[in-house]
């Protein structure tokens, strides 16, 4: 069965450094990975997606992810915070099909920005 | 594009009852999810719906849960004879199927559930 581990349930930052949220997976055959974004009060946002081709994936807002097969990881990065990143940050790997036909989530990664 | 809608945004309701949920996807979105989130975690699959069809069912969706999408379109979701564990936050996603790589869920903003 797939799993997602994310190893860090809080991380602090301060606005304007980097940062890298870790997210580790477990399944049988070439993944579809996802992070995913959830403020207070809102609904679940997608930042960026891997199915296939350039292990380096942008997405929305500034971050990026790289795909890592060899460390079963796809980790996401940003150069430079800004206090709106503050949130919950979820990884996910999909069964099949695209990969939304039943994503496995990880626990989550709260991210707190310090000014 | 409202987004996808779900209703209520808050139940509480006292163990034994039943209660029901509505999720109004993007409008010609035809696959339509369901998933739970409890405090402290990722959300979890329970369902999908491709157009009025129920394709899968998670094993957390048990006999006191049903799920319908009669047109696809909207979609409810029932919890019969409620229990504390079903407190969590009901989640809708929807997304517009082209195939096998170009998929993009939009979730809505939830059902908070809370079983006393």
């Amino acid at each position: 069965a797939q799993s997602v581990t994310q190893p860090d349930i809080h991380i602090t930052v301060s606005e304007g450094a980097s940062l890298e949220l870790r997210c580790n997976y477990s399944y049988g055959a070439t993944p579809y990975l996802f992070w995913y974004v959830q403020s207070p009060g809102q609904g679940l946002q997608l930042l960026l997606k891997y199915f296939s081709g350039d292990t380096l994936v942008q997405g929305i807002k500034g971050f990026e992810a790289e795909f890592k097969r060899s460390q079963s990881s796809f980790n996401l990065r940003k150069p430079s915070v800004h206090w709106s990143d503050a949130a919950e940050y979820f990884c996910a790997v999909g069964a099949r099909g695209g990969g939304a036909d039943g994503l496995t989530f990880g626990k989550g990664t709260h991210l707190i920005i310090q000014p | 594009d409202t987004g996808v809608s779900q209703n209520p945004r808050h139940k509480i309701t006292k163990r034994g009852q039943n209660v029901t949920f509505r999720c109004d996807p993007i409008s010609e979105h035809n696959r339509l999810y369901w998933y739970r989130q409890t405090l402290g975690q990722g959300p979890e699959f329970l369902t999908y719906f491709q157009n009025e069809a129920q394709l899968e069912k998670s094993r957390l969706l048990s006999d006191r849960f049903s799920a319908e999408r009669p047109k696809g379109s909207f979609s409810t979701l029932e919890i019969q004879r409620t229990e504390q564990g079903d407190s969590a936050m009901y989640l809708c996603a929807s997304s517009l199927s082209r195939g096998p790589n170009d998929e993009k869920l939009f979730f809505g903003s939830g059902t908070q559930l809370s079983v006393l």
